[in-house]
């Protein structure tokens, strides 16, 4: 079974400033994709970034970025320029090719951003 | 836009009622889920449809039950509610051409009394 591990259950950072979320997973498969969804306070989830197991290069979404390491399974998320509406839990997730979109999640990383 | 609309925001109920949450998508898409988000512990998939009245039990199924008799819509039913099933309920639904990436309701807190 796989599983994904977020170890930090809070973060904080000042506006501007740069923050790392981590995540790591557990698989055996080769195929899967990685996500990490953000989640307001009393707001709808939402993807922020997805990146293909398949792919070596990290994926980028304008200040949201990931460094996916295949051998380590490890999969951060970097936000720079951390804005206030970037408050919010976090959680990365895992779901493997042939789940029929079956995701598993993280335990979710709580980030505070300070102005 | 992706909208997937829960019936309730917040619900109270009491021990051994049947308590029914309902969710609607209207992107025509063929796999719904859902999921119950506790503090701790994420997100954890109760039940899921790729199709009209296909279901297959997630990793939490049990006190739980699924209906899917319209593509659009992904009823979950607690049978008998008890106080081990407060929690937030979500709804998601995915396209079959891009199955992982899923599109999620606002929530349904739930308090079972």
């Amino acid at each position: 079974a796989q599983t994904v591990t977020q170890s930090q259950p809070e973060m904080s950072v000042q506006e501007a400033e740069t923050v790392t979320l981590s995540c790591t997973y557990d698989t055996s498969e080769s195929d899967y994709y990685l996500f990490w969804y953000k989640q307001p306070p009393s707001r709808q989830m939402i993807l922020v970034i997805r990146q293909e197991a398949y792919k070596q290069q990290n994926a980028t979404e304008n200040r949201f970025s990931v460094n996916f390491q295949k051998a380590a399974k490890s999969f951060s998320l970097k936000i720079s320029d951390s804005q206030l509406g970037d408050a919010a839990m976090y959680f990365c997730a895992y779901g493997g090719r042939t789940s029929y979109g079956k995701l598993t999640f993280g335990q979710g990383t709580i980030l505070t951003v300070h102005p | 836009d992706v909208k997937v609309t829960q019936s309730s925001r917040y619900l109270v109920k009491r021990t051994g009622e049947k308590v029914f949450l309902e969710c609607v998508q209207d992107m025509d898409h063929e796999n719904m889920f859902w999921y119950r988000q506790d503090p701790g512990l994420g997100l954890r998939l109760i039940y899921f449809s790729y199709d009209v009245k296909m279901k297959e039990k997630g990793d939490i199924p049990e006190g739980y039950s699924v209906s899917r008799e319209k593509k659009e819509r992904f009823s979950l039913i607690l049978e008998s509610a008890s106080t081990n099933q407060t929690s937030m309920y979500l709804c998601a639904s995915s396209p079959v051409q891009e199955v992982e990436t899923q599109y999620f309701g606002p929530g349904t807190r739930l308090l079972v009394l």
